[in-house]
């Protein structure tokens, strides 16, 4: 298994502040043939199946707002929202899918100071 | 349009056996893999394995191989997840996904809604 660490476990950042969210995979997800990252986040709020934000480590999913940002490379990939809104509380995940048995992170509760 | 519509919440007591369902529509269902994810209460998401459906795989991530077991009907386009053994450690909500595909110049992911399995004495 590719194991997914995420960190902080959770953060709460003030409205119109940035909050940033760190991912560390035990094995690179960087496919050199393709030089992409098969890494993608997931934005998951109660009672709702996870919702793709980013794909390719950086690339932004259909309709996700452009304060959401994704980078990094091998095996370390950061989520930023660079200004937090009330609608963005929610649980975090970094996901791999380098192998097609995807491995997520432990999740991100990002909540309002 | 894709949709994934799964069965509806469960209630069983430990030892009994389950059946749950993903019917899939809009979409060639041969040509994507299906997977399952689990989320025990208050818990994140674990992936628990997929029937890929281009090469006629089942693949188990190690946590639940042995545990569970997948499935599909071409016939019907739909997977399954079934237990032979309920536990009550399996009480959680369960969650079917298509392999994401590109759609004009990005690319999408496709869940089913969730299942609610209880298992309770």
């Amino acid at each position: 298994d590719i194991v997914m660490t995420q960190s902080p476990d959770s953060l709460a950042v003030s409205l119109g502040e940035r909050a940033t969210i760190n991912c560390k995979s035990s094995q690179s997800v960087l496919y050199n043939p393709k030089n992409k990252n098969y890494l993608s986040w997931y934005q998951q709020k109660p009672g709702q199946p996870p919702k793709l934000l980013i794909y390719w480590a950086s690339t932004r999913g259909s309709g996700v707002p452009e304060r959401f940002s994704g980078s990094g490379s091998g095996t370390d990939f950061t989520l930023t929202i660079s200004s937090l809104q009330a609608e963005d509380v929610a649980i975090y995940y970094c996901q791999q899918y380098y192998t097609t048995l995807w491995t997520f992170g432990q999740g991100t509760k990002v909540e309002i100071k | 349009e894709v949709q994934l519509v799964q069965s509806g919440a469960e209630v069983k007591k430990p030892g009994e056996s389950l059946r749950i369902s993903c019917k899939t529509s809009g979409y060639d269902f041969g040509d994507f893999w299906i997977g399952w994810a689990r989320q025990l209460p208050g818990k994140g998401l674990e992936w628990m394995g997929i029937v890929d459906l281009p090469d006629s795989e089942i693949k188990y991530s190690p946590s639940f191989e042995g545990q569970v077991t997948i499935s599909a009907d071409r016939s019907i386009n739909t997977a399954y997840l079934h237990w032979s053994t309920l536990r009550a450690s399996d009480t959680g909500m369960y969650f079917c996904a298509r392999q994401p595909g590109v759609v004009g110049d990005t690319v999408r992911d496709y869940w089913g809604q969730g299942t609610l399995v209880t298992v309770s004495s």
